[in-house]
């Protein structure tokens, strides 16, 4: 079954102690981007990937980073995690950049205290 | 002004009427629109994309574009307590561009 898959799907964690949210998709995709969706600013775009070790920047990237090494994996790294990161993240994936139809992973909600 | 808006609702509307969202987006040279659907704590589906000015329709849905007016619309006939959900408009510039999210509008079917 083709599919995004997340993990952890829920996490509460304190301020400042590092976490890793992983992604993984089975399509073989060379787009996977990470978006967190807070309520009435919808989806933004934290981190986007166009291939294998090619990353770039979204429009709220500050206090995340990301990684590609391998073309199934995207996992977003949040360092020192801040209150303000507390929300609903999803991981997605499409053919390429810009493909309209894009595959999305079921969420994880985070919560940082 | 935010590069694709939409109103957030909630939008009610009793069963089997029509429901009609609406999403208009800054950018003129716009060429590509999705509406996706997004159920509450589920992840966003893609249920239509339009590419060209007019109508196109799927089932019970009907996407319509009109890039003069720099607006795009998701109509639902026969609307069903299962549309329930929150629709996101998504746009895109050229083939290479991201999408771009619109905050969604919450719909809500009255049985």
């Amino acid at each position: 079954e083709a599919q995004v898959t997340q993990n952890p799907r829920y996490l509460i964690t304190v301020t400042g102690k590092k976490l890793t949210v992983t992604c993984s998709q089975n399509m073989n995709h060379e787009y996977m981007s990470w978006y967190r969706q807070d309520p009435g600013l919808g989806l933004r775009q934290i981190y986007y990937s166009m291939n294998v070790e090619v990353t770039d920047k979204g429009d709220v990237p500050e206090g995340y980073k990301v990684s590609r090494k391998e073309k199934r994996n995207f996992p977003l790294i949040l360092e020192s995690p801040s209150p303000n990161q507390t929300s609903l993240y999803f991981c997605a994936s499409s053919l390429r950049q810009g493909a309209g139809e894009q595959y999305f992973g079921p969420g994880t909600r985070l919560t940082v205290t | 002004q935010k590069e694709v808006e939409q109103n957030s609702g909630p939008l009610s509307v009793p069963e089997g009427a029509i429901a009609s969202l609406n999403c208009t987006y800054s950018d003129r040279g716009s060429q590509s629109f999705f509406w996706y659907r997004q159920y509450s704590g589920k992840s966003p589906e893609l249920i239509m994309s339009i590419y060209s000015n007019g109508d196109k329709e799927d089932g019970r849905f009907t996407a319509q574009l009109n890039k003069a007016s720099q607006y795009v619309s998701l109509l639902i006939r026969d609307s069903q307590p299962s549309d329930s959900a929150t629709y996101l408009c998504a746009v895109r510039r050229t083939s290479y561009d991201k999408v771009i999210f619109g905050p969604g509008t919450s719909l809500s079917v009255i049985p």
